[in-house]
């Protein structure tokens, strides 16, 4: 089956930084979403971003379907920011279908 | 946009007991999914609901021990039957709210099992 692959596993930075998380995939998907789980395990839906580059207030994401590979930008990170970012493939022939990845664990201090 | 609710948010239960969870969408959509997310780990597919034919399970769930309903465009339940510890999970539905496939895909909040 197809492998999802995200990196950094965990990550910590200072409230006001900036940072990337990535994640990698192994075959050609029908579309990828990031989305942000929460402390209290809900999660959020960030972007829906087969290709291309969106962006939503401090966050931003860039899909590269040809190569493979989206990533995550979270600028002038806040508090609030914390929790675990997943990103999602849903693979082809395989409608709403996701094959999530093992998440990012972004802690964000004071 | 549409309303995701699941009931119950969370609950403990004993051994050997089961428990159904509701997922109600304020839209009809024509695919539910139920997914399990264990603790610590990512979310795992269990199963798609489909409204008038039985449940299309993933490998490594089968329905004796995750009996899903779908009864109408709305609603859909997941039972998890005979539960045992390592059945403490957080059980989400998703949905895709554009219903016209290769869709963004939402979740419910989730129902967070602790089985003792």
């Amino acid at each position: 089956g197809i492998q999802v692959e995200q990196s950094p596993p965990d990550l910590i930075l200072q409230e006001g930084a900036n940072s990337t998380l990535r994640c990698n995939f192994s075959d050609s998907v029908n579309n990828l979403q990031w989305f942000h789980q929460n402390p209290w395990g809900q999660l959020i839906n960030l972007f829906y971003i087969p290709s291309g580059t969106k962006q939503n207030g401090r966050l931003s994401a860039t899909t590269v379907a040809t190569e493979r590979y989206s990533l995550l930008y979270i600028s002038s990170s806040q508090t609030t920011d914390s929790g675990v970012y997943f990103c999602a493939v849903e693979l082809r022939d395989s409608w709403g279908k996701l094959q999530f990845g093992a998440g990012t664990q972004v802690v964000v201090t004071p | 946009s549409a309303v995701i609710s699941q009931k119950p948010s969370r609950d403990i239960c004993q051994r050997g007991t089961s428990l159904t969870i509701q997922c109600q969408v304020d839209s009809q959509v024509t695919m539910m999914f139920w997914y399990r997310q264990q603790p610590g780990q990512s979310l795992t597919l269990i199963a798609t609901a489909n409204q008038g034919s039985e449940a299309t399970y993933e490998s490594g769930f089968v329905i004796d021990k995750f009996p899903i309903s779908r009864p109408n465009l709305t609603f859909s339940t997941l039972t998890v039957s005979n539960m045992s510890p390592e059945d403490s999970s957080i059980y989400l539905c998703s949905v895709d709210l554009a219903g016209s496939g290769t869709g963004e895909l939402f979740f419910g909040e989730g129902s967070r099992l602790t089985v003792l």
